[in-house]
């Protein structure tokens, strides 16, 4: 069955940098296009970053862009995000999510979750 | 950006009861639209892609409709397992993809 499994949030000091990994494993990893969807506390899902299928082309949402950056290992069928320039307002739960569907791209697989917290 | 907005943004019912939620779209999506379930603590689950489809093993009670800037998901007899959040989720051509701002579904 399909697996996401995040890992590496803590607590991090503002300017200071964060890298989160997902292992992804029951499904062909190289086939899929992978994001990352994050929720502050008690607030609703914002999606961040995502990358296609063969990490030839990423995005990300304007409020990351140019601090962090997705990027995904096929050989060890792990997706991760890196994230420097941490800000007090990146606190959330970051879920690794598998893209999906031709009709309308959907995030059909998350993982667990793993808890950012940017303090001081 | 395209703003995705639901109404409400709670709702109170009772088991038996059938729930609609709206969702739109700040401008024209087609039926790029998606609606996920997420409980409490737990992760977000899929329930419909592409404004209407279900998504496999997810109950026929729920159903979704619409196009263009306005879309519905129908719980048609809410089940206490259905107590939870609800988000669409907008996918019309290029990134950000964006959410609505959910609807708490709780118990009357």
């Amino acid at each position: 069955q399909v697996q996401l499994v995040e890992s590496g949030g803590g607590v991090v000091q503002p300017g200071r940098s964060l890298r989160l990994s997902c292992a992804a494993s029951g499904f062909t990893f190289s086939k899929f296009a992978m994001h990352w969807v994050r929720q502050a506390p008690g607030k609703g899902l914002e999606w961040v970053a995502g990358i296609s299928y063969d990490g030839s082309n990423t995005y990300d949402a304007v409020s990351v862009k140019g601090r962090f950056t997705i990027y995904r290992d096929t050989s060890k069928n792990t997706l991760s995000l890196h994230m420097n320039s941490l800000r007090p307002e990146d606190t959330a739960i970051y879920y690794c999510a598998r893209g999906s569907g031709t009709r309308s791209l959907n995030f059909d697989y998350w993982g667990q979750g793993t808890l950012v917290t940017v303090s001081s | 950006d395209i703003q995705m907005t639901q109404s409400p943004s709670s709702l109170s019912a009772s088991v038996g009861d059938r729930v609609t939620i709206t969702c739109r779209a700040s401008q024209s999506i087609s039926s790029y639209l998606n609606w996920y379930q997420q409980k409490s603590g737990k992760a977000p689950k899929l329930l419909i892609y592409a404004a209407s489809t279900l998504q496999s093993e997810v109950p026929s009670r729920f159903s979704g409709s619409g196009s263009g800037t306005d879309f519905t998901l129908t719980i048609s007899s809410l089940q206490p397992d259905d107590f939870a959040t609800y988000y669409c989720q907008q996918s019309y051509i290029t990134p950000p993809w964006t959410f609505g701002q959910g609807t708490k579904v709780e118990i009357k």
